[in-house]
C-alpha cells in the first residue's frame, strides 16, 4: 500500500526557509485523483492543515499561510516538496505529508508520514 | 475563519460507549471525517464521509450527522482506544481543510 515519509532539516533558523520532502512509495504520485498534502501540529495543539497540490501543479494554501508557502511535485523522484519562507518560532511544529482524496464535496487525509519535529531555534 | 468545535475531553468506563461531536455551520454541506492519533503517532483515519469506516477500522467506530453536528460513536470502548480525536472538514466554499480543536478520550 502507499507509504509516505517526510525528510528534511529538523532544525532551522529564525527568519530563514523551513524545507521539507515527502517521498511516495508503493504507488505512483501521478496515479489516480488525489492531492498531496502538508499539515502540520504544534506541541500539544491541534492539526493544522498547510496546502495540497495535484499531479497537475494545481495548488491550494491555507489562508492564514498562503503568503509564505510554496508547495510543488517531482513527478519523477515520486516526491512532493514543502518551503515556508520567514520562519519564526511559532512555526516549531511536527510537519505531516499526507495523501487527500477529493470527492466532490467530501474530501480526507489517508495515509499519513510518521511526521517530522521541524524546531525554528537560532 | 471557519471552525469546528469539538469537546476538549471525554471519560468513559470500559465496555461503555463513548461519544465526540464536532459542530461547524457548513457541516450541513460539507462531508466530516474522524482521525485518531495515539501519543507520538500520527493521525490515522477511522471515519470518512461522515459514516463510512476504513478497511481494517473495528466496527465499534461509527459516525452519524445531523445538521451542523457530525459525532463519533466508539461502542464497547476498549483501553486501546485511548488517544486523541478530532474531525476534519472543509469550509463552505470547499477548498480550505479545518480540523477541529480535538477531543482526549480517556478509558478510566
Amino acid at each position: 500500500q502507499v507509504q509516505l515519509q517526510e525528510s528534511g532539516p529538523g532544525l532551522v533558523k529564525p527568519s530563514q526557509t523551513l524545507s521539507l520532502t515527502c517521498t511516495v512509495s508503493g504507488g505512483s504520485i501521478s496515479s489516480g485523483n488525489f492531492y498531496w498534502s502538508w499539515l502540520r501540529q504544534p506541541a500539544g495543539k491541534a492539526l493544522e492543515w498547510i496546502g495540497r497540490i495535484n499531479t497537475s501543479g494545481r495548488t491550494t494554501y491555507n489562508p492564514s499561510l498562503k503568503s509564505r508557502v510554496t508547495i510543488s511535485v517531482d513527478r519523477s523522484k515520486n516526491q512532493f516538496s514543502l518551503k515556508l519562507t520567514s520562519v519564526t518560532a511559532a512555526d516549531t511544529a511536527v510537519y505531516y505529508c499526507a495523501r487527500f482524496s477529493l470527492q466532490l464535496v467530501a474530501g480526507w487525509f489517508d495515509p499519513w508520514g510518521q511526521g517530522t519535529l521541524v524546531t525554528v531555534s537560532s | 475563519s471557519y471552525e469546528l468545535t469539538q469537546p476538549p475531553s471525554v471519560s468513559v468506563s470500559p465496555g461503555q460507549t463513548a461519544t465526540i461531536t464536532c459542530s461547524g455551520e457548513a457541516l450541513p454541506k460539507q462531508y466530516a471525517n474522524w482521525y485518531q492519533q495515539k501519543p507520538g503517532q500520527a493521525p490515522a483515519l477511522v471515519i470518512y464521509k461522515d459514516t463510512e469506516r476504513p478497511s481494517g477500522i473495528p466496527e465499534r467506530f461509527s459516525g452519524s450527522s445531523s445538521g451542523t453536528t457530525v459525532t463519533l460513536t466508539i461502542s464497547g470502548v476498549q483501553a486501546e482506544d485511548e488517544a486523541d480525536y478530532y474531525c476534519q472538514s472543509a469550509d463552505s466554499s470547499g477548498p480550505y481543510q479545518v480540523f477541529g480543536g480535538g477531543t482526549k478520550l480517556t478509558v478510566l
